[in-house]
């Protein structure tokens, strides 16, 4: 079984819907990521999280929020989709030694019409 | 931040060594080289890092030269599987307890092993 999971995989869904994007590990770390990667570009971090009460944004974070369930899960919301939100998402995990030796789950595909 | 610099593409024959170089003449004393890939559309996959010596795991090694400016990530036996995009990350790492500092995934080498 992989080690970070995440549902779903692919979703479809139009503009102006909430949606959440979970992420789940079986790696017992600490520290929790949320990426977007779009065509031909690099990733971005959305937010990251390195403990259950330590929740932080990032680069992007407008238009998205996050909830941190549990050691072991890691959720992304976007309150009210729009089409430029359609991206690829990642979730990652890393131990409390390294935070850049970091875990990727398989992503969700996201499209927002 | 250290900056990298990596090839754009590079193409190496299954069976073969690839031998995948990165600069980065500007890395500071506590900076690590971390290597990562993404195979297309899947999540970014975690290789393997090193501050000065020379590294080795069951995926790759890294040879890191003596005055750190450059770097040498080695797929000793490439397969087709490891067509991917290959990303050269400097960043303060193991032990450092001073805050976090993203992530850069640049443009980094499209790998193409051939059979």
């Amino acid at each position: 079984d992989a080690d970070v999971t995440q549902t779903p995989r692919n979703r479809i869904t139009k503009t102006g819907k909430r949606i959440m994007l979970e992420c789940s590990q079986t790696k017992g770390h600490d520290r929790m990521y949320w990426y977007r990667q779009d065509p031909g570009l690099g990733l971005r971090l959305i937010y990251y999280s390195f403990d259950v009460k330590d929740i932080n944004k990032g680069e992007i974070s407008d238009g998205y929020s996050v909830s941190r369930q549990a050691q072991a899960k890691f959720s992304l919301s976007l309150e009210s989709a729009i089409p430029n939100q359609t991206a690829l998402y990642f979730c990652a995990t890393s131990g409390q030694l390294d935070p850049y030796e970091q875990y990727f789950g398989p992503g969700t595909r996201l499209t927002v019409t | 931040d250290a900056k990298t610099t990596q090839p754009t593409s590079m193409d190496c024959a299954e069976g073969r060594a690839a031998n995948l170089p990165c600069n980065h003449s500007t890395i500071s004393g506590n900076e690590y080289v971390y290597w990562y890939r993404q195979i297309h559309s899947q999540g970014p996959q975690y290789i393997i890092h090193g501050l000065k010596n020379n590294e080795t795991n069951e995926m790759a090694s890294l040879i890191i030269t003596e005055d750190r400016k450059s770097s040498t990530l080695i797929l000793p036996h490439a397969t087709l599987r490891d067509t991917a995009v290959y990303y050269c990350i400097v960043r303060v790492g193991s032990g450092f307890s001073g805050g976090y500092n993203k992530l850069i995934f640049g443009a980094g080498t499209r790998l193409a092993v051939h059979p």
